[in-house]
């Protein structure tokens, strides 16, 4: 059974950093694409960002370009969020998702974690 | 590419027809992927490459369309169909998706 399982969301004030984990069980985990997707609260969904599963060709949205740096570890089956200058309008719970195939850079997500919720607050 | 969604709400009832609408501003080919997400649960996918159905998704769910116009249509709704749908594009690296349709009975 495929599993993801967010974790690292706090509550924080504006300007500071974080890092949220997302650790992956029950596929090849190294042969696939892994995207982040946020929802603020009461929002709709938004895509953050993508790391193919090479870490190569790393992609973000541009709300978070340059903030934002996604990476992953095949040796621990984990992709992680590094979040630096966080607003209040990061605010949001945080999704990682896995494309349908693999060896697939761009494609629908099949596979979702529970989330976890980063708060930030002054 | 921006998508955009109509309505962004609705209200019918059990065992209506209900179709919601997803436009992209660019052609995106086939790239589409309809979400499902209902009250406080994570969204789930139900449709995908614009007209497949997710394997366990309920027939009465189907999509269609290509290029920039698509549809996502709803048989006969039923209770648990009560949620917020989302499409999302998928041809081009920025995943976009739409601003949703929350469905109500």
């Amino acid at each position: 059974e495929v599993q993801m399982v967010e974790s690292g969301g706090v509550a924080l004030q504006p300007g500071e950093s974080l890092r949220l984990s997302c650790a992956a069980s029950g596929f090849n985990f190294n042969k696939y694409t892994i995207n982040w997707v946020r929802q603020a609260p009461g929002k709709g969904l938004e895509w953050i960002s993508f790391i193919t599963w090479d870490g190569g060709a790393p992609y973000y949205a541009d709300s978070v370009k340059g903030r934002f740096t996604i990476s992953r570890d095949n040796s621990r089956n984990s992709v992680y969020l590094q979040m630096n200058s966080l607003r209040a309008e990061d605010t949001a719970v945080y999704y990682c998702t896995k494309v349908r195939e693999e060896w697939l850079v761009l494609g629908d997500f099949d596979s979702w974690g529970q989330g976890t919720q980063v708060t930030v607050s002054s | 590419i921006q998508m955009t969604q109509s309505p962004s709400s609705l209200s019918a009832s059990v065992g209506d027809r209900v179709t919601i609408t997803c436009r992209a501003s660019q052609d995106i080919g086939n790239h589409l992927a309809w979400y499902q997400q209902t009250p406080g649960k994570v969204p789930k996918v139900l449709i995908y490459a614009a007209s497949t159905l997710q394997s366990g998704v309920p027939s009465r769910f189907s999509g269609s369309g290509s290029g920039t116009d698509f549809t996502l249509t709803i048989s006969s709704l039923q209770p648990e169909d009560v949620a917020t749908y989302y499409c999302q594009k998928y041809n081009s690296a920025l995943l976009t998706f739409g601003g949703g349709t929350r469905v109500e009975i």
